[in-house]
């Protein structure tokens, strides 16, 4: 079954802080997606990154990276230099094919980052 | 990115009422729908899956008379909520995607409050 653990309930930085939020997936498949989305206050759902699982490669985007280690299963996130508009709740999540063919997606709980000024 | 638009953002009911919640994707026809709900501070839990043109598929413990859902048309879904109650509140996200292993891409949400 397909799970996505994301241990950090909240972190709270100063701004300019380097942060990293965890996220350790569980899946019996071979082929699958991972993602992180951010969900600011206002509470839409903003796409950030979306990983297949043949393609370990690292991705910087700006102030973002995303560190996937297959060999752990994990797919962490780490904000540079936070801000406080990066304060929001970040949720990694993972797709996995399921017996019809679809790809079906889990959250994890989330981690709810605060960066104070 | 698609475009998927959620309609209404927010929605008051009575109890006891039925409200319906629309999930169109705005330019790019998607085989499948999610439905998922939040309830404050936790994270998302998938409902349903909606395939255009057929029964949608229920998460174990969601009551699929309760919650029903329709996938019409390659842009629209819809979820009502029918004779809610007060802990039906909550906040329901649609997702579209293109093909079943693509991207996702989220509605903007709908608050719904049952009083």
């Amino acid at each position: 079954a397909q799970k996505v653990t994301q241990a950090q309930t909240e972190i709270s930085v100063v701004e300019k802080e380097d942060v990293t939020l965890d996220c350790v997936y569980e899946t019996r498949d071979t082929t699958y997606y991972l993602f992180w989305y951010k969900q600011p206050p206002s509470g839409e759902l903003v796409f950030l990154i979306r990983r297949n699982s043949f393609d370990e490669q690292n991705e910087i985007s700006g102030r973002y990276s995303w560190n996937f280690q297959k060999s752990t299963s994990s797919f962490n996130f780490t904000i540079t230099a936070s801000q406080v508009v990066d304060s929001a709740v970040y949720f990694c999540a993972l797709s996995e094919r399921e017996n019809t063919g679809g790809f079906k997606t889990i959250f994890g709980a989330g981690t709810r980052l605060f960066v104070k000024a | 990115g698609a475009v998927v638009s959620q309609h209404p953002s927010r929605v008051i009911c009575k109890s006891g009422t039925s409200v319906k919640i629309e999930c169109r994707s705005l330019d790019f026809q998607a085989t499948t729908m999610f439905w998922y709900r939040q309830f404050p501070k936790k994270s998302l839990m998938l409902m349903a899956t909606s395939n255009e043109g057929s029964k949608a598929t229920y998460e174990q413990g969601v009551e699929k008379d309760k919650f029903l859902i329709n996938h019409a048309s390659l842009t629209l879904s819809t979820l009502t909520v029918t004779s809610a109650h007060p802990e039906d509140s909550s906040f329901y996200i649609c997702s579209a995607s293109r093909q079943a292993d693509t991207e996702a891409f989220f509605g903007q949400g709908t608050r719904l409050t049952v009083v």
